[in-house]
């Protein structure tokens, strides 16, 4: 079975920290993906990447910045947290064929920024 | 996929019932595969069934079917004899396409919210 990790189920900050989440998948997965989720809004991609240390903009990247070093880790970055980010985020991955193979989800992070 | 629609926020059925949710969506690919997500309230997101868009057969895991009508471009959901477990969100998803005219993420919608009442 694919197993998506993610570093936290719940974390409160402070507005204007560094925050970091981590996404550790372990299937050798290529491609990783960082989701955000709001009630009504459904899940809005920040980020994804198809290979170390590639990354690609997703629809709101801004305020939020990623790494990946290593194949099966996959970081999200808020570089300055503020209250608006405060919400659910879901890392995901799937094997090599971004248009084709499932994507795999970890259990999210529940993020509230005071 | 550029837009994926769900216009049923929330569904309530009783246990043992079919119900069906709907999802339209909107695409300029050939071919491309839709996905439906279900998140129970443990929030662990898992895919419940997929669809291969030039594949004609409709497809089927257990109680879970979808009516795939391409050129509608819709994709419902059908679960049969719904049982008290399959209470969650669920999501209509679809591939991304990019400026660039590749793949990226998924496309979601909204989520339809489906309570199954015993």
């Amino acid at each position: 079975d694919v197993k998506v990790t993610q570093s936290s189920r719940y974390l409160v900050k402070r507005t204007g920290e560094k925050v970091f989440l981590e996404c550790v998948q372990d299937m050798d997965h290529e491609n990783m993906f960082w989701y955000r989720q709001d009630p009504g809004l459904g899940l809005r991609l920040i980020y994804f990447s198809y290979d170390v240390k590639m990354k690609e903009k997703g629809d709101i990247p801004e305020g939020y910045s990623v790494s990946r070093e290593k194949k099966e880790r996959f970081s999200l970055i808020l570089e300055s947290a503020s209250t608006n980010q405060t919400s659910m985020y879901l890392c995901a991955s799937s094997f090599r064929q971004i248009y084709t193979d499932t994507q795999y989800f970890g259990p999210g992070t529940r993020l509230t920024v005071l | 996929a550029q837009t994926v629609t769900q216009s049923q926020p929330e569904m309530s059925v009783q246990e043992a019932e079919t119900v069906t949710l709907s999802c339209t969506y909107d695409t300029s690919e050939n071919n491309y595969y839709l996905f439906w997500y279900k998140q129970p309230p443990s929030r662990q997101m898992i895919l419940v069934i997929r669809q291969e868009a030039y594949k004609q057969q409709n497809a089927t895991e257990n109680r879970f079917s979808v009516n795939f009508q391409k050129a509608a471009k819709s994709f419902s959901l059908k679960i049969s004899d719904s049982q008290l477990g399959d209470t969650a969100m669920y999501f209509c998803a679809s591939h991304r396409s990019n400026i660039g005219g590749g793949a990226d993420g998924l496309t979601f919608g909204k989520g339809t919210h489906l309570i199954i009442q015993p």
